[in-house]
């Protein structure tokens, strides 16, 4: 099972703000990263870090940490940000890397 | 830019073997650690290995543990995931990525498809 939970599915209106979170006690200590995936393609990583956007992803994706959840933030969502999101870090003993259960986004 | 390409997947039986490559370009190759993550149909990602600049430094998942082997040829920038008693759970697209570690993992290949069914 994983170590990092997330919703399962998650809905939000066109042009609104949606937020996608991540639990684990491991984030108490490490940060996460965010990783878009659409159908039949690669994740793509949106946010990394405390807060770092990737070159190219847009600055309506917004990262932050609060304890043991962290959370992905869309501001004003588009149709094309309809995808699966992962969350991803380290386990609690620092040796592992894990990747929460994804969650399905959709634009309303 | 960064460009990953997996080869080596298809279908095999419970209990055979099969190995991965991944050709690296676009970055220099032995400055980054490697990662393989994979996804089983319909289902989530899961990390199964990562590998350190030099290959000193190795991890596995639990699932994996024992008969799996990753390994790197820093001189042909291309990663390797040598996959032994594989079972049906096994199945799944493998993808090779940058990074693992303490590296954020930031560019992924296409994926690989390994079918493990008698």
């Amino acid at each position: 099972s994983s170590e990092l939970t997330q919703d399962p599915a998650v809905s939000v209106a066109l042009r609104q703000t949606v937020r996608i979170t991540c639990q684990g006690d491991s984030l108490k200590i490490y940060f996460a990263n965010w990783y878009q995936q659409k159908p039949g393609q690669a994740p793509v990583l949106v946010i990394s870090g405390k807060n770092n956007r990737p070159s190219g992803i847009p600055d309506r994706f917004s990262g932050s940490t609060s304890g043991n959840t962290t959370s992905l933030t869309i501001t004003g969502a588009q149709a094309e940000d309809e995808a699966d999101y992962y969350c991803n870090s380290r386990d609690s003993s620092a040796n592992y890397l894990v990747f929460g259960g994804g969650t399905k986004l959709t634009v309303l | 830019q960064v460009h990953l390409v997996e080869s080596g997947g298809g279908l095999v039986k419970p209990g055979g073997s099969l190995r991965l490559s991944c050709a690296a370009s676009g970055f220099t190759f032995n400055d980054y650690y490697m990662s393989w993550v994979r996804q089983a149909p319909g289902k989530g990602l899961q990390w199964v290995s990562y590998i350190s600049t030099s290959g000193v430094t190795i991890k596995y998942a639990d699932s994996v543990k024992g008969r799996f082997t990753i390994s790197r040829d820093n001189a042909k920038n291309a990663l390797h995931l040598q996959m032994n008693s594989l079972r049906a759970e096994d199945t799944a697209v493998y993808y090779c990525a940058r990074g693992g570690g303490w590296e954020t993992i930031d560019y992924w290949g296409q994926g690989s498809l390994v079918t493990v069914s008698s």
